[in-house]
């Protein structure tokens, strides 16, 4: 496929569970990004990973959210003890453009999201 | 800090224009987007403005750019049913800072009635 994808697409679980959401981002894309979507809103910034490394990780909510990509393609997000209030669709985008680069439009091509319902 | 704005809903009619409208606080913002989001289906590029532009044209859309005011508006021509969907702003802060993360609106739900 062409595009971001992401699985699974819905993932109901008990809260205090653990999860792990995956993300395979466009071929050849060295950045990639994970946003959550509460309903109603836009989506927020959780993580920003340049390669194998976390560039950004200043939108993660605490301690309980930790993302890995060991190989610079692949990501997974992962929520530990998760809690209602994680409820959400969580959306990964990648670019093919480092950030840094200016005079480019920097598109980030987002996959269709995993929907999480903690009960 | 960061904040992007939008007013939630916009109904029109089929073959009217659309305005849809964000403010930022972000003066430092190098890009502002316009995302499409329809039900099931990912986030959508539509358009884009480089922050030393005032007005980008393309095809049905037109994005105005405010920077003094920090005002963005998406205007969207000849508005068809296909067009329902939310559009959602967002900026993109200065490079080499943040790492081209983006700061999304709430987003308004645009509703095109026959």
């Amino acid at each position: 496929g062409a595009g971001v994808s992401q699985t699974p697409s819905n993932k109901v679980t008990e809260k205090g569970k653990y999860v792990e959401l995956r993300c395979d981002p466009i071929s050849g894309h060295t950045a990639l990004y994970w946003y959550r979507q509460s309903l109603g809103q836009g989506p927020e910034f959780l993580i920003y990973f340049q390669g194998t490394g976390a560039a950004d990780d200043s939108g993660l909510p605490n301690d309980r959210f930790f993302a890995v990509r060991p190989e610079g393609s692949v990501s997974t997000l992962k929520i530990q003890r998760t809690e209602r209030g994680d409820s959400a669709v969580y959306l990964c985008a990648s670019s093919s453009v480092s950030p840094g680069l200016a005079g480019v439009k920097h598109e980030q091509f987002f996959g269709p999201g995993t929907r999480l319902t903690v009960l | 800090g960061e904040d992007v704005e939008q007013s939630l809903f916009l109904s029109v009619r089929e073959g009217d224009s659309s305005v849809i409208n964000c403010t930022y606080t972000d003066s430092s913002s190098t890009y502002l987007y316009w995302y499409k989001q329809e039900p099931g289906a990912g986030l959508q590029l539509l358009t884009y403005i480089f922050s030393n532009m005032d007005m980008k044209q393309d095809q049905r859309l037109t994005v105005l750019l405010n920077k003094k005011d920090k005002h963005l508006s998406l205007r969207i021509a000849d508005t068809q049913t296909g067009d329902s969907a939310i559009y959602f702003c967002a900026e993109r802060g200065k490079l080499n800072n943040q790492g081209g993360k983006l700061i999304f609106g709430q987003g308004t739900e645009l509703s095109v009635k026959p």
